[in-house]
């Protein structure tokens, strides 16, 4: 089955500074990729995802990139602030079969990020 | 904020006790799913479901059990055979089709004592 692996577990950037949260996984099939953001005591909530016929999304200061031969992609964060202190998952999904388990999302272990004043 | 809630906010449990854990959406959605999430683990996938009346296992299934009677309710029950319960429990939905977003609820924090 899909197993995703990120890093690093904890990011200390100045604010001001980018950010870069690493993802790989480990099924070619995998072809749905989002980013989850959880602050604290708070519930994950989706920032951006993309989709294995491209390579690049942005939106305002959130990117990401995949490298669909390398099975990598990543989260970068530009100009950051205080609060985008949070913990940050990736995952990733297939879609195939519907009514099986391949849609489902593998989820990597997350990303506590610290960005300090 | 979501239209997905879980109840209660924070449970206590004894040792040798059956607990459930509700989850209710009203986003008309087909799918729901439940996840175990500990320090440094990640969030994990325990059962999910993709139609009212149906539901398969995730990768914890142990010591859990759920149903889907309703398509807006899916409750989770952590039985006492599940050896390591105290953890936070998310509840998320989507809608059908393989590449829609999942909401999640704002969690059940579940303290065994």
């Amino acid at each position: 089955g899909e197993n995703v692996e990120q890093h690093p577990s904890t990011l200390s950037v100045q604010e001001g500074d980018s950010a870069v949260i690493k993802c790989t996984y480990s099924d070619s099939a995998s072809n749905y990729f989002p980013w989850y953001k959880q602050e604290l005591g708070k519930r994950p909530q989706l920032i951006i995802d993309i989709r294995s016929n491209v390579g690049e999304k942005k939106d305002q200061r959130i990117a990401v990139t995949l490298n669909k031969t390398a099975k990598h992609f990543s989260l970068h964060i530009t100009e950051t602030q205080p609060e985008d202190s949070a913990v940050y998952f990736c995952a990733a999904s297939s879609g195939l079969n519907y009514g099986g388990s391949q849609g489902n999302l593998i989820f990597g272990k997350g990303t506590k990020l610290s960005v300090k004043p | 904020d979501g239209g997905i809630t879980q109840s209660p906010k924070y449970l206590f449990r004894k040792e040798g006790q059956n607990v459930t854990l509700s989850c209710e959406q009203n986003l008309n959605h087909d799918a729901m799913y439940w996840y175990r999430q500990d320090p440094g683990q990640g969030l994990r996938l325990i059962y999910y479901s993709q139609i009212v009346n149906d539901f398969q296992k995730g990768d914890i299934a142990e010591g859990y059990s759920v149903s889907r009677e309703k398509k807006e309710s899916f409750p989770l029950t952590v039985t006492s055979a599940q050896k390591n319960p105290t953890a936070f429990y998310l509840c998320a939905s989507s809608g059908r089709g393989p590449h829609n977003e999942q909401f999640f609820g704002p969690g059940t924090r579940l303290t065994v004592l």
